[in-house]
């Protein structure tokens, strides 16, 4: 069954303009992290956030802000006043407790293009 | 400075060839995995690694994979006889128990 889902495929905006991407999430632990990446042209993973199951609070970095909501078992992320180098694929990771090995094995969504355009 | 390196960044191989991608962590980092990105999809994870064994491993890695810390630094994944769909980024991740870290990835393409 799938863990992760980002029903969002492609989202086209221009720049200056809000964006924000949707992450729901399935588990049966009560303790559990998540996360967002970027992946931007070149590749690689940059991590964004990771957030604990027991920290319900909203966050704010910058023009980055996350709204996670366990009722719904959401976690979304909401790019504000977006720039062409907002441009990149952007992951919603889970990784659930067990054993201390668990923590580093994630479960990715499919991931979202986001398209800045000037 | 990364906390997780990978070489090479891109690695062409023939078919069939065996190819060896490695990884190092930093030292205090006990928990390993490696992750493959096919072009266009998800990341997936392939295996996790600790106390110089497999801790669990996906229905991906079958018996053409490998991994091994040989010398308690490098962390090594090895693909015996490459095929055109192990074609991917392959990332390296390392925990300290906390949080992970991922190197910035060894784009593999199988010709």
């Amino acid at each position: 069954a799938q863990k992760v889902t980002q029903a969002q495929t492609e989202i086209s905006v221009v720049e200056k303009e809000d964006v924000t991407l949707d992450c729901v999430y399935e588990t049966r632990d009560t303790t559990y992290y998540l996360f967002w990446y970027k992946q931007p042209p070149s590749g690689e993973l940059v991590f964004l956030i990771r957030r604990n199951s027991f920290d319900e609070q909203n966050e704010i970095s910058g023009r980055y802000s996350w709204n996670f909501q366990k009722s719904t078992s959401s976690f979304n992320f909401t790019i504000t006043a977006s720039q062409v180098v907002d441009s990149a694929v952007y992951f919603c990771a889970l990784s659930e407790a067990g054993t201390t090995d668990s923590w580093g094995k994630l479960q990715f969504g499919a991931g979202t293009q986001v398209v800045v355009t000037p | 400075e990364p906390e997780v390196t990978q070489t090479p960044s891109h690695q062409v191989t023939q078919m069939g060839q065996e190819v060896i991608l490695r990884c190092v962590p930093i030292s205090n980092h006990l928990y390993f995995y490696w992750y493959r990105q096919i072009l266009g999809q998800k990341v997936e994870f392939l295996v996790s690694f600790y106390n110089n064994e497999i801790s669990e491993k996906s229905e991906i890695f079958d018996d053409q994979f490998s991994v091994e810390r040989p010398d308690g630094s490098n962390f090594t994944l090895k693909i015996r006889s490459t095929k055109l769909e192990d074609s991917a980024m392959y990332f390296c991740a390392a925990s300290d128990g906390f949080e992970a870290f991922f190197g910035q990835g060894t784009r593999l393409t199988v010709v």
